[in-house]
């Protein structure tokens, strides 16, 4: 069966510091991978989404950055953090040919 | 362009009682649908989902939802709601063939359920 591991969990920040949060799925190949952002009360919002290594593409322009060195693996990053990164950072996949996605646990950030 | 509209932020009700959470949309193709329901600081969970066919969905939890094409409105519906139902809950469209299925998503509707 399919498995989507997110880290860290929870992750507290100061303002400035850099950001990698790292998201793996098992259990298929080639998906489609995706990061949202859940601001507190709100919905999502599609941050970016990679069909295959090394492809990405941004929906909203800001000071992250996404990067897929393998098949299974998605990561999130920044340089320096604003306040206005703190969330709730979700990872999703998508199997080929499969139109759902499944989502990961989240990780919570809180910029300081 | 896709659009969705989740009608009510927050669905108070008492245990036991039903409840309909209503979703419509907007879309100049054909659509998949979804309903996705969120615990407190965990991930989305696929509740049910309509592809084609009959337009009853059941899904996971005793929940069900019923596409009405001629309404552009996919409600999601439960006959008697527990405490543990609880959360928040999102609806989603995708367009049919999309490469990439990207979905968009509700602004979500709060389901609080009161002993």
């Amino acid at each position: 069966s399919q498995t989507i591991h997110q880290w860290p969990a929870t992750l507290v920040q100061p303002v400035g510091s850099p950001l990698s949060l790292e998201c793996t799925v098992e259990g298929t190949s080639n998906p489609n991978l995706y990061w949202y952002r859940q601001a507190a009360g709100r919905g999502l919002q599609l941050l970016f989404y990679s069909v295959g290594i090394g492809q990405i593409s941004s929906e909203v322009p800001q000071n992250l950055s996404a990067s897929r060195p393998q098949d299974r693996q998605f990561i999130l990053s920044s340089k320096k953090l604003l306040l206005s990164d703190s969330g709730f950072y979700l990872c999703a996949w998508r199997g080929q040919g499969f139109s759902e996605q499944y989502f990961g646990p989240g990780t919570r950030l809180t910029v300081t | 362009a896709q659009s969705v509209t989740q009608l009510d932020s927050q669905v108070p009700v008492f245990e036991e009682a039903p409840v309909e959470l209503r979703c419509n949309y907007s879309s100049s193709v054909s659509v998949y649908l979804f309903w996705y329901v969120q615990y407190p600081n965990q991930g989305l969970q696929l509740l049910l989902k309509y592809l084609s066919g009959s337009t009853l969905v059941k899904g996971i939890n005793g929940f069900e939802a019923e596409f009405n094409k001629s309404q552009t409105s996919f409600h999601l519906r439960k006959p008697s709601v527990h405490i543990s139902d609880t959360a928040e809950y999102f609806c989603a469209v995708s367009d049919q063939g999309g490469g990439s299925y990207i979905p968009t998503f509700g602004r979500g509707t709060s389901l609080i359920v009161h002993p």
